[in-house]
């Protein structure tokens, strides 16, 4: 276990719809960063932030968008979803910014019929 | 912007051979490197990591990696292979200076066969 919470773990649903998925970092990791893993293009980076504030940002699409709260949960949302949008949603946290370790959820398979 | 290149897409070997899965980094400046491992049906976990010193790196299970500058290369090895192996490991890099997400590699699936 690695100490980041990911939910929902499965979802389907169809094109055109809006999802949101959720990660709550591990105890006293600030930075919580989003991937995106399918079979043709591997894990790719989408966004990461940093106690609330963005830090970098990566291959995200505008349909996507993600926010961190106070509590230092954060939420990415996805809309008018695409079949290509189908994918494992990887959030990882860290709390050694400067060395990137990460340590990962279980992700959101996420599929769009 | 780095990028990483695992070269083997999927690996099928026999209990008890060696393994060595190929990595190799693009960017010019002092990097971080890891090895992840992604068990069937599981998140992803560090194998080990290098930040400086010693190029040869030991993680868990008995893997190591180790770090040629000169090659850009960060090669993963383990002498002997075992069943529980299986799985699909990811090379990755980011830049030591400033705050630079972790670029993976696209992975290579072990299989390792009784």
């Amino acid at each position: 276990d690695s100490g980041v919470t990911q939910t929902p773990k499965h979802l389907i649903t169809a094109t055109g719809q809006r999802v949101t998925l959720r990660c709550s970092p591990r105890s006293g990791d600030l930075s919580v960063y989003w991937y995106q893993q399918s079979l043709d293009q591997g894990l790719q980076f989408l966004i990461q932030y940093y106690n609330g504030e963005e830090r970098a940002k990566g291959n995200i699409l505008e349909r996507f968008s993600a926010q961190q709260f106070p509590d230092l949960h954060s939420e990415l949302n996805l809309s008018s979803l695409e079949l290509g949008d189908s994918a494992l949603y990887f959030c990882a946290s860290s709390s050694r910014v400067e060395t990137g370790e990460l340590f990962f959820g279980e992700g959101s398979r996420l599929t769009v019929l | 912007a780095q990028s990483v290149s695992q070269h083997n897409h999927h690996v099928i070997l026999s209990e008890a051979a060696s393994l060595e899965l190929g990595c190799n980094y693009s960017y010019g400046g002092t990097v971080n490197l890891f090895w992840y491992v992604q068990y069937p049906g599981q998140h992803l976990q560090l194998l080990l990591k290098y930040f400086s010193g010693d190029p040869l790196v030991k993680g868990i299970k008995g893997f190591e990696a180790e770090f040629i500058k000169s090659k850009f290369s960060f090669n993963l090895r383990k002498p002997s292979v075992q069943w529980s192996d299986t799985a699909e490991y990811f090379c990755a890099v980011n830049a030591r200076s400033g705050n630079t997400p972790l670029v993976f590699g696209k992975g290579t699936r072990l299989s390792v066969i009784a």
